[in-house]
């Protein structure tokens, strides 16, 4: 299917354990980011990606590893689960990076990943 | 450090009435503004946006409206329908995007 796609979408984890969430978008999109949803915090970007093999971080990367060897996939890991990162976990694509000096962009966001850690 | 505010965690309103969501925003760099909407378990999807440089924008039942002086925008639904139900993100982006908290609508038959 066309889109942009997150899998799992729930995911019960332990502290100290590795896991990754995948992220895989069919429009050849440029851009790819992570956000993670918390109450009282809206979306906060963890990592996003301008290209293959070019990722840099956004505001809350701690304990959070990606990768993009694939325009089209854009994988997000937690190296050792810890309970402060329960959360639930958006992926999104853009053409372009968002700028507003560059005209009219948005994302497109994946139906996102429901991460709990005991 | 919340660079993004919606205060208002919550609106109930009839529905036919308008329904009117608040945003505040601390940092003048920021030159590009947007309204997410989101249902449960699906992912935000975009609503409306708006340039620093302009004061208004409208679609359809949706106008947003920015402030510069004050750092706020407001997005106006008229007239409100049930299935407007949802929560609504304010975003800023400069160099990236920020979000607010969202605030939750309920439209009520």
């Amino acid at each position: 299917d066309a889109g942009i796609t997150q899998s799992p979408r729930y995911k019960i984890t332990e502290t100290g354990r590795q896991v990754t969430l995948m992220c895989h978008q069919t429009w050849s999109h440029s851009y790819m980011f992570w956000y993670r949803q918390d109450l009282g915090h809206g979306l906060r970007l963890i990592y996003y990606s301008a290209a293959a093999d070019i990722t840099d971080k956004g505001e809350v990367p701690d304990g959070y590893v990606v990768s993009r060897s694939k325009t089209e996939n854009f994988p997000l890991t937690l190296e050792s689960a810890t309970r402060s990162q329960t959360s639930v976990y958006f992926c999104a694509s853009s053409e372009s990076k968002a700028s507003g000096s560059r005209g009219e962009e948005t994302q497109y966001f994946g139906p996102g990943t429901r991460l709990l850690v005991l | 450090d919340q660079q993004v505010k919606q205060n208002s965690p919550s609106l109930s309103v009839q529905e036919g009435r308008i329904s009117i969501l608040n945003c505040d925003y601390t940092n003048s760099m920021f030159d590009y503004f947007l309204w997410y909407k989101k249902y449960p378990a699906e992912g935000p999807t975009f609503l409306i946006s708006i340039s620093s440089i302009k004061d208004k924008n409208e679609d359809g039942r949706f106008t947003v409206f920015l402030n510069k002086s004050a750092k706020h925008l407001s997005l106006h639904i008229v007239p409100s329908q049930p299935g407007d139900s949802a929560v609504y993100f304010c975003a800023a982006l400069h160099n990236d995007m920020r979000f607010g908290a969202g605030t939750r609508l309920t439209v009520k038959p």
